[in-house]
Parts: C-alpha cells; sequence; structure tokens
C-alpha cells in the first residue's frame, strides 16, 4: 500500500527566503506525482505535475523534482511571498486503479 | 484546466439528517471522483463516480453511507446518509480528463454534522 510523507509538517519563514518542501513516498512504481496549493478551509489547486520519466518540472517561482528511485520529490519555492501561505499537498498516482494517494501536507507561513 | 462548481459551499447539518452535494464541471471529463478532508487531515478518497453505473468505493466507504450517482460526463452528486458528527468533513470533487495525467478539484463542500 502506498504511503505518502511530508516535512516538515509546518514551516514559517520570513518573506524572501528559498524554501524547499519535501515529499517521500514507499512504492517508487509510479505514474506521475503531483504537487497542490490548499487554502485554509478551501478547494485544491493544482502547481506541477511531473512525470514519472521526468526530473523536474518548473512553473515561475515553483521547481518540483522527483527521484522516482528513491522514493521523494521536492518542492522549491523561490522568494517567498507572503502570498505564498498555504498548505501544499503532494500526490502520486500508482497501482493500476490511477488513484491519487495524498501526503499529509506541509502548512506554509510566509512572514512580512 | 478543468473549470468545477460545487454546492453547496458550506452546511450545518443535524445528525440522523441527509445531505447532497453537486459537483458540475465546464466540460466532459473521464473521471470524476469525491473525496473527504477530515479537520487536520490530509484527503481520503471515497469513490469513483462511474457514468451510467454504480460507483467504485474504497476500503471503509460504503455505498449506503455515501450514495454517489454520475448520470452524465459534467455532473454528479454524493449524499452523505444518516449523519454523525464523525461525517464534518469538507469533501471534494475531483476530475480527470481523457488523455490527461492532471487531477482538478472543486471548492469544497464544508459540512458540520451537530
Amino acid at each position: 500500500k502506498q504511503e505518502v510523507t511530508q516535512i516538515p509538517a509546518a514551516l514559517s519563514v520570513p518573506e524572501g527566503e528559498n524554501l524547499v518542501l519535501n515529499c517521500s513516498f514507499t512504492d517508487s512504481a509510479i505514474y506521475n506525482l503531483q504537487w497542490f496549493r490548499q487554502d485554509h478551509g478551501k478547494g485544491l489547486t493544482s502547481l506541477l505535475l511531473i512525470q514519472s520519466s521526468q526530473r523536474e518540472q518548473t512553473s515561475g517561482r515553483l521547481n518540483a523534482s522527483l527521484d522516482k528511485s528513491s522514493g521523494r520529490s521536492t518542492l522549491y519555492i523561490a522568494a517567498s511571498q507572503p502570498g505564498d501561505s498555504a498548505t501544499y499537498l503532494c500526490a502520486v498516482v500508482s497501482g493500476t486503479a490511477s488513484k491519487l494517494t495524498f501526503g499529509t501536507g506541509t502548512r506554509l507561513q510566509v512572514m512580512l | 484546466s478543468a473549470v468545477i462548481s460545487q454546492k453547496p459551499s458550506r452546511d450545518i447539518c443535524q445528525r440522523g439528517t441527509s445531505l447532497t452535494i453537486q459537483c458540475q464541471v465546464d466540460s466532459q471529463v473521464t473521471m470524476m471522483f469525491w473525496y473527504r478532508q477530515q479537520p487536520g487531515q490530509s484527503l481520503t478518497l471515497i469513490a469513483t463516480a462511474n457514468q451510467g453505473s454504480e460507483a467504485t468505493y474504497e476500503s471503509g466507504f460504503v455505498i449506503d453511507k455515501f450514495p454517489i450517482s454520475r448520470p452524465n460526463l459534467t455532473f454528479s452528486t454524493l449524499t452523505v446518509s444518516n449523519m454523525s458528527p464523525e461525517d464534518s468533513s469538507i469533501y471534494l470533487c475531483s476530475v480527470r480528463r481523457t488523455g490527461e495525467d492532471e487531477q482538478y478539484f472543486g471548492p469544497g463542500t464544508r459540512l458540520t454534522v451537530t
């Protein structure tokens, strides 16, 4: 059974810092990995999707990397802003049913 | 991307009653899913809504408690039946298009059961 873990559970940084969020998964036989953002009490916004054959994806200040063999992904956020404050979730698709398995999330607060 | 709307956005319900949540997508999609997010927790898949046939439920979720309909390729409903306070959660609809891997989520329905 696939299990996804995110570290740290919570992170508080001053504005302007570069930061890294970590995601690990137990079964390396994944099809893809997706990073989401969730504002408090709201739905999820898709940030980046990395296929199993890819090493990284970039969108603006966000860069996600994937090391499938070691079961790890990182989300790098450059020059953090207060508007980046949210919970960040990673999720993987694995197995025959193509279902997303979600991580535990990292709650990020960027302070002025 | 896909634009997904859910109704209601939030509700407060009494124990023992039922609530039906609607999910509408702006275009036809292959797959529709329903997730639950309990307070302080991550997302758990309830079921995959299949068009024209019975939904496929995950372990721990049953049709009598969470009946699902999907009459066409853009609409689905989830009913939370005989509610108890433990059902207080955010319920999210999610879709995936044919030939695409990215999955999109609706804004969620925040349910509180008293």
